[in-house]
């Protein structure tokens, strides 16, 4: 009955190397997100879905590709991976279709670039 | 733009009451969070603010005054569990009928027995 869940939990891959990370929520809501929490722990938004459809795209580099098969998923893609992405990455989901309400998170995936 | 101010760190005795404190500086507020994340774990949602005024729930209460640009996450009868990073978030308005939140960069709490 998990709310909002992430795969893989940890990843740790070489430089150069394209990756993937899975999101699903089963809370039926509208909008969902990708954030990026580096290690000062500041949480940074990346990317904001509402049903399939890209609503917001901070400032990220085009190597991170967003896509959403549908409601329910959105999984990011990261090509060409550097050091400065290891990181924790978190998915969340909200209710409203206009976004920015409460965030419920996955358990995050922590990305480690070797 | 958007420009979230709170303290880095903070301790406090098990026991006692606590004040985090959340300046911001937004073009199209539209509502203030407080989430919880203890370490190695994922942010929780603690409270909404969208009008000026205390909201109280249990041992924490939080206030926002708009006007001031101001919130403040208060945490009573503090506990050992209380120890982990709280989290000031706004939603802001960016445009095309759609909201963003922002956080800030999160204030550690260390209770001390």
């Amino acid at each position: 009955d998990t709310a909002v869940s992430q795969t893989p939990k940890y990843l740790v891959t070489q430089m150069g190397n394209d990756k993937s990370i899975k999101c699903e929520q089963n809370l039926g809501h509208d909008t969902m997100y990708w954030y990026k929490q580096d290690s000062k722990k500041f949480l940074k938004i990346m990317f904001s879905y509402n049903n399939k459809e890209l609503i917001i795209n901070e400032t990220v580099p085009n190597r991170f590709s967003p896509k959403s098969p549908d409601k329910a998923h959105l999984n990011l893609h990261i090509n060409s991976l550097e050091l400065g992405d290891s990181a924790v990455y978190f998915c969340a989901s909200s209710q409203e279709r206009r976004g920015g309400d409460t965030q419920y998170f996955g358990p995050g995936t922590r990305l480690t670039v070797l | 733009g958007q420009n979230i101010d709170q303290p880095t760190e903070m301790t406090a005795t098990e026991g006692a009451i606590v004040q985090i404190n959340c300046t911001y500086q937004t073009s199209g507020f539209n509502g203030l969070f407080w989430y919880q994340q203890h370490a190695g774990e994922a942010p929780t949602f603690l409270s909404y603010n969208v009008l000026d005024g205390l909201e109280e729930k249990g041992r924490f209460s939080s206030f926002l005054s708009r006007s001031k640009g101001y919130s403040y996450l208060l945490l009573k009868e503090l506990q050992m569990k209380d120890s982990a990073s709280y989290l000031c978030a706004v939603r802001d308005y960016s445009g095309g009928g759609s909201y963003i939140p922002t956080f800030g960069r999160g204030t550690s709490l260390i209770v001390h027995p």
